[in-house]
């Protein structure tokens, strides 16, 4: 079993759709969480930090359930430039610094 | 710099030959990372630079992979004797503490071996 699993898609969805993706991951002591945005043959960039409490940056809203050990994003009124792979992304203390990434969700929002 | 600078961008070499890969972090940055992305696939880790700390190692794929960072900064990723599964996208990314915040990355250098 991986220790971040994600769907891998791909999720096609027309603009001003909502759309949500999913990451489970099976290192309880994990400690930080993140969402990385990776378009076709470039670099992962940071999309944002996923807290325990949720946090929204516009159109996105990240969740932490740690009980339940998934980590959550969910983008609202879609647009055609959100089209990339959607990563997440796992560190734990034990492992300070190496961060584990998932393998990733496809994204494509249509006209 | 502004940003991770990743050199060379694109690399074509013989089977069997070594390469040096060059990554240059963000100013200031104490943790540096090697990871890789073969075409399609997620991404690797391959090794962790934390400052004067010995660093883990523990992703490297064989002997033939080896890195080195000087002074705190710039580091350098070498393969020797590369094979052609060597050939893949080698991601540098650095951050300014080991794990509560996420990485810049560079745009990678494209090593095909032939």
């Amino acid at each position: 079993r991986k220790e971040v699993e994600q769907d891998p898609g791909p999720f096609n969805v027309p603009e001003g759709a909502t759309v949500a993706f999913n990451c489970t991951y099976s290192n309880s002591a994990s400690q930080s969480f993140f969402w990385y945005r990776q378009d076709c043959r470039k670099e992962p960039k940071l999309l944002m930090s996923v807290y325990s409490s949720g946090n929204e940056d516009g159109r996105f809203t990240a969740q932490l359930n740690r009980a339940s050990q998934y980590i959550s994003l969910l983008i609202r009124d879609s647009k055609l430039s959100d089209s990339a792979t959607y990563l997440c992304v796992v560190t734990h203390n034990t492992n300070a610094g190496k961060s584990t990434f998932g393998d990733g969700t496809t994204l494509t929002v249509k006209p | 710099g502004a940003g991770v600078s990743q050199s060379p961008s694109n690399k074509v070499t013989e089977k069997g030959k070594d390469v040096e890969l060059r990554c240059d972090p963000i100013s200031g940055h104490t943790a540096l990372y090697w990871y890789r992305q073969s075409l399609g696939q997620g991404l690797e880790f391959l090794i962790y630079f934390q400052g004067n700390s010995a660093p883990d190692k523990s992703g490297l794929p064989s002997d033939r992979f080896s890195a080195e960072r000087t002074g705190g900064s710039v580091s350098t990723l070498t393969i020797q004797r590369t094979q052609q599964e060597d050939s893949a996208v080698y991601l540098c990314a650095s951050s300014s503490r080991a794990w509560d915040y996420g990485y810049t990355f560079g745009s990678g250098t494209r090593l095909t071996v032939v």
